[in-house]
């Protein structure tokens, strides 16, 4: 049982195209966020997300958008894709802002 | 920017060795969570520990400890005998009053046979 999943796991595509990754966490957690790992393995927020609220990082692209279906899914679109966009993107979810769990990662190369 | 800071880019260790992953913190919070997540090769972001500000109780968990020094503004994390699965990227980091972790830029652990 996995307790929180992205789609695709990796992704490539163009420089000026739309797309789209999707997150699910079947723990129950009330928030939900996105980070940015590039490649020397920085760490960034983008997003952190829960029924009340949205923090956006304000470093990040007005390109980038989160949307949440529902409490369990926290999906990230990104649009006219550069490639300064490639890097590996987490999901994580927590409890109450407790311990975020992350998922697998997605790589997303923009070439 | 109130960061985080592993001032250890990279470590390298011979196997059965014990290694010390230090991480030094800035914040104005008088109360505020610490973290240490492990990414293996594979590429997962795993969780290991997080310390509450009041607890300044160092924790042991096997071959895993950590020390909390206030005083000083560090979290360090050292492993006992170090095993071949221990390499990793090991990364610090705080949880700012937003409830997002400012991250470390993380201290590539190499454990040689």
């Amino acid at each position: 049982d996995t307790a929180v999943s992205q789609t695709p796991k990796y992704l490539v595509t163009q420089m000026g195209n739309d797309k789209s990754i999707k997150c699910e966490q079947n723990l129950g957690h009330d928030t939900m966020y996105w980070y940015k790992q590039d490649s020397k393995k920085f760490l960034k927020i983008m997003f952190s997300y829960n029924n009340k609220e949205l923090i956006i990082n304000e470093t990040v692209p007005n390109r980038f958008s989160p949307k949440s279906p529902d409490k369990a899914h926290l999906n990230l679109h990104i649009n006219s894709l550069e490639l300064g966009d490639s890097a590996v993107y987490f999901c994580a979810s927590s409890q109450d802002r407790g311990v975020q769990y992350f998922g697998p990662g997605t790589r997303l190369t923009v070439t | 920017a109130q960061k985080v800071t592993q001032a250890q880019t990279e470590i390298s260790v011979v196997e059965k060795e014990d290694v010390t992953l230090d991480c030094v913190y800035e914040t104005r919070d008088t109360t505020y969570y610490l973290f240490w997540y492990k990414q293996p090769p594979s590429g997962e972001l795993v969780f290991l520990i997080r310390r509450n500000s009041f607890d300044e109780q160092n924790e042991i968990s096997g071959r895993y400890s950590w020390n909390f020094q206030k005083s000083t503004s560090s979290f360090n994390f050292t492993i006992t005998a170090s095993q071949v699965v221990d390499s990793a990227v090991y990364f610090c980091a705080r949880m700012d009053s937003n409830y997002q972790l400012i991250w470390g830029a993380g201290t590539k652990l190499i454990i040689k046979p």
